[in-house]
């Protein structure tokens, strides 16, 4: 069954410092991997796209890695802000026939970085 | 460039009666996909339209739920007789193409339907 899992499910850090989020996936045939970060009450907003071939990618303060063989992820967030606070929503796409495919999502990390 | 709207954000309902939601895709997008979240769950795929088509409607229930994305207009998500457990957010996304590979995906605000 294609699954994605995040660990921890809640984290509290004070502002400035480091995380990093977890992501183990079971998906089948696998096609790309995404962090999206979702305020609260708003829509997921992507921060990085990966492809098999990638093992790490950045976006200012956030890094993202990804191991394909263990079927790992993790997103590192440097110094944090108050604007980090939210939840970090890891991704797995899936090839489905062709060119379609289909998203599975995990249940989130909830970040919140107190001052 | 307007971002994906979704409209109305919050939407009361009793049970019983019809709710329909409505994503206006971003310029250009043609791909719409609709997704259900509940409180302490991930995004449930739910259905994926281009215009005028269903492409995949294999996360939709099988009954009270349809999806249209019609050649003009936005696409609308349509709950009939809603149920309590119907309460969730229900977010929209769009992309100018479909998901292959890295294809990037936009989504919306959300809405968010609560059936009383």
């Amino acid at each position: 069954k294609n699954q994605v899992e995040q660990s921890p499910q809640s984290l509290i850090i004070l502002e400035g410092k480091n995380c990093t989020l977890q992501c183990n996936y079971t998906v089948s045939p696998f096609s790309n991997l995404r962090w999206y970060k979702q305020d609260t009450g708003r829509g997921p907003v992507s921060l990085t796209i990966m492809t098999f071939s990638e093992n790490t990618k950045s976006n200012r303060r956030y890094t993202a890695t990804l191991d394909a063989d263990t079927k790992q992820s993790s997103l590192h967030i440097t110094a944090s802000q108050l604007s980090d606070s939210a939840s970090y929503i890891c991704v797995v796409s899936a090839r489905y026939g062709g060119a379609t495919n289909k998203l599975i999502f995990g249940t989130g990390t909830l970040l919140a970085v107190q001052p | 460039n307007a971002g994906v709207m979704q409209n109305p954000r919050h939407l009361v309902r009793r049970r019983g009666q019809e709710a329909r939601l409505r994503c206006s895709p971003m310029k250009g997008h043609s791909h719409v996909y609709w997704y259900r979240q509940l409180p302490e769950e991930g995004l449930k795929f739910m259905v994926y339209l281009q215009k005028e088509n269903i492409i995949d409607e294999s996360g939709m229930p099988k009954e009270r739920f349809s999806a249209e994305f019609p050649k003009e207009g936005p696409s609308i998500l349509r709950i009939q007789q809603v149920v309590r457990g119907d309460s969730a957010a229900y977010f929209c996304a769009s992309s100018p193409r479909g998901l292959s590979n890295t294809g990037e995906l936009f989504f919306g605000e959300g809405s968010r339907l609560t059936v009383l």
